[in-house]
């Protein structure tokens, strides 16, 4: 089993609809979680951590469940500019370790 | 916000070369500088992590004699791809943590598109 999966995609949304990508991870002592996105041919950037509580950001609604091991993003109203490969990303128990899902790619079609 | 810098962005080598790739934090001493190398429609994958001063630890399945790091000051750390071959083609992708940044964060290098002919 890999240690992160994600949804395999691609999502293909009209504009102004809502999206959700899930993530899961097989190491249930991770710290800390993230969603990143990576435009094409560029690095990735850093979208939002995401807590336990659950956290908003603008649009941008991330959840995690450590009991399933499972962590979420949703976006509203999409937009054109949300067009990326969005990135469920992990942080072991060890400082450095840091694990890259495989992404899964948005289009936000006019 | 922290800024890394990569050079060069681009390179195109004949096989059996070797290139060297920097790695630059511009604005904060990184004490952690990590690489990785992402494949077409692939994620990231680390390929090692150097921490300033000391030999970097690779990951598995990385043969450090091919891909050397060397992390000398706190504000760069370099790649080199020894004698590259064609399946080295890849986008090589540096990130950094340092004592100026959020802790939880990394902050990610441009990368470095590497063709190897």
């Amino acid at each position: 089993r890999k240690e992160v999966e994600q949804d395999p995609g691609p999502f293909n949304v009209p504009e102004g609809a809502t999206v959700a990508f899930n993530c899961t991870y097989s190491n249930s002592a991770s710290q800390s979680f993230f969603w990143y996105r990576q435009d094409c041919r560029k690095e990735p950037k850093l979208l939002m951590s995401v807590y336990s509580s659950g956290n908003e950001d603008g649009r941008f609604t991330a959840q995690l469940n450590r009991a399933s091991q499972y962590i979420s993003l949703l976006i509203r109203d999409s937009k054109l500019s949300d067009s990326a490969t969005y990135l469920c990303v992990v942080k072991e128990t060890s400082y450095d370790k840091v694990i890259f899902g495989p992404g899964t790619s948005l289009s936000v079609i006019p | 916000g922290a800024v890394v810098s990569q050079h060069p962005s681009r390179v195109i080598c004949k096989s059996g070369t070797s290139v060297k790739i920097e790695c630059r934090s511009l604005d904060f001493q990184a004490t952690t500088m990590f690489w990785y190398r992402q494949f077409p429609k692939q994620s990231l994958m680390l390929m090692a992590t150097s921490n300033e001063g000391s030999k970097a630890t690779y990951e598995q399945g990385v043969e450090k004699d091919k891909f050397l790091i060397n992390h000398a000051s706190l504000t760069l750390s370099t790649l080199t791809v020894t004698s590259a071959h064609p399946e080295d083609s890849s986008f090589y992708i540096c990130s950094a943590r340092g004592l100026a940044a959020r802790q939880e964060t990394q902050y990610f290098g441009p990368g470095t598109r590497l063709l190897v002919l």
